[in-house]
């Protein structure tokens, strides 16, 4: 079992409102990521970060925003929740690789999925 | 353009019997090749790591091969069980560092019934 925690599980909540998705992981990994997840596609990458105080916007165009502030926590903010937020949000981490090792594996934690009404 | 994509998109089979999901990307450059397994509403979990060098890797009743030649991946399950039922997701890696960049399949959902 990965040590990688996201709450809320489900979260339901109406437009305009301001909301964080919090994840927190015990493992000491340095990389963590945020991944979008539609029904039948593939993951999208929103944000990322490779240690603390770093953050990078993803390939997905999101309007959520990130912190680093501590190594193990890694949350993503809407400030302004619309119905097109709705998704699954997948939070990851990965241990950072060096020199001839392969790309770390990712551990994800078990999803957020928000309805914005 | 990089792509990873995964047949079929779904699969039906009967419990006992054997199935295999196809992987075909472009990526390139390659590094390696990553199985996860992710059953509903929970998050994906790593099954299998192909590196270029490696034809075939097993993992209990999963065996996942690489053709970095004709770049293909297949996973193949074995004796299926009701705990099968899931989405199978190929994810690629363009080079084996930090900064390798990740290309993920849309997955292939399977659903194993008694």
């Amino acid at each position: 079992e990965a040590d990688i925690y996201q709450t809320p599980r489900y979260l339901v909540i109406g437009t305009g409102k301001k909301i964080t998705l919090e994840c927190s992981q015990t493992m000491g990994h340095d990389k963590m990521y945020w991944y979008q997840q539609d029904p039948g596609m593939e993951l999208h990458l929103i944000h990322y970060s490779y240690g603390v105080n770093s953050t990078e916007k993803g390939d997905l165009s999101s309007e959520s925003t990130v912190s680093r502030i501590r190594t193990e926590h890694f949350p993503l903010t809407l400030e302004s929740a619309r119905p097109s937020h709705t998704s699954q949000y997948l939070c990851a981490s990965s241990r950072i690789s060096s020199g001839t090792e392969v790309t770390g594996e990712l551990f994800f934690g078990e999803g957020s999925r928000l309805t914005v009404l | 353009k990089n792509q990873v994509e995964q047949s079929p998109q779904s699969l039906i089979i009967l419990e006992g019997k054997n199935c295999t999901l196809q992987c075909n990307y472009t990526v390139s450059p390659f590094s390696n090749l990553r199985w996860y397994k992710q059953d509903t509403g929970r998050g994906p979990v790593s099954l299998t790591i192909m590196t270029f060098s490696e034809n075939t890797k097993s993992n209990g009743r999963y065996t996942a091969t690489l053709d970095a030649d004709t770049k293909q991946s297949s996973l193949h399950i074995t004796a299926s069980q009701l705990s099968d039922s899931a989405s199978y997701i190929c994810v690629v890696s363009d080079r084996g560092s930090t900064l390798g960049r990740l290309y993920f399949g849309r997955g292939t959902q399977l659903t194993v019934w008694p």
